[in-house]
């Protein structure tokens, strides 16, 4: 089955204490991004990677980083995260205009 | 990167038709418009794509008028499990998907 894999999907940590939310597709798509969510916010795009060992920053990059060592994962990486990056993120994978999304992974920093 | 404006909600009851616009004033020649729908806590789903004129699949149909300055997602007989949020997506075939806030459409019995 053709899919977005997202892990954890439910993650409590405290400041400071790294962490990486892992990402996978199956589908061989070269193009991958990861967006948070916050209410009343919509969906902002934190990095993109248009192919292997090419990242690009998105809207909200700060607190961030990325990795694509390989085309099928896209790890997203919170050195030292922080209250403010409590948030529901999604992974995705694009061919051509159609976009899947990953189930999501709701963080909470305390 | 062309900016889109939809409604921020809208309301609706079953069994009716609900068409939702999103206004796309300096869309560029190569671009698609593409449509999500969102449920709560949930990832993005897909729902259809155009060009131009009428596309139509098992789920909505998209209206495109020949200026292509707005499109309108139409959603025939919606039931409750239509409730979700929509998103209305411009750009070409590399182009950067940017969400914003999309319509909340909730369906009232």
């Amino acid at each position: 089955e053709a899919q977005v894999t997202q892990n954890p999907r439910y993650l409590i940590t405290v400041t400071g204490k790294k962490l990486t939310v892992t990402c996978s597709q199956n589908m061989n798509h070269e193009y991958m991004s990861w967006y948070r969510q916050d209410p009343g916010l919509g969906l902002r795009q934190i990095y993109y990677s248009m192919n292997v060992e090419v990242t690009d920053k998105g809207d909200v990059p700060e607190g961030y980083k990325v990795s694509r060592k390989e085309k099928r994962n896209f790890p997203l990486i919170l050195e030292s995260p922080s209250p403010n990056q409590t948030s529901l993120y999604f992974c995705a994978s694009r061919l051509g205009g159609e976009q899947y999304f990953g189930p999501g992974t709701r963080l909470t920093v305390t | 990167l062309a900016k889109t404006t939809q409604p921020i909600s809208m309301d609706s009851y079953e069994g009716q038709e609900v068409n939702i616009t999103c206004s796309h004033n300096n869309i560029a020649t190569n671009d698609y418009i593409t449509w999500y729908q969102q449920f709560p806590s949930q990832g993005p789903r897909f729902i259809i794509q155009g060009y131009k004129t009428k596309v139509t699949n098992e789920v909505a149909s998209l209206f495109i008028p020949a200026d292509r300055k707005s499109s309108t997602l139409s959603l025939p007989r919606v039931s409750l499990s239509d409730t979700a949020v929509y998103y209305c997506l411009v750009g070409g075939q590399g182009y950067i998907p940017t969400f914003g806030r999309g319509t909340s459409l909730i369906v009232h019995p």
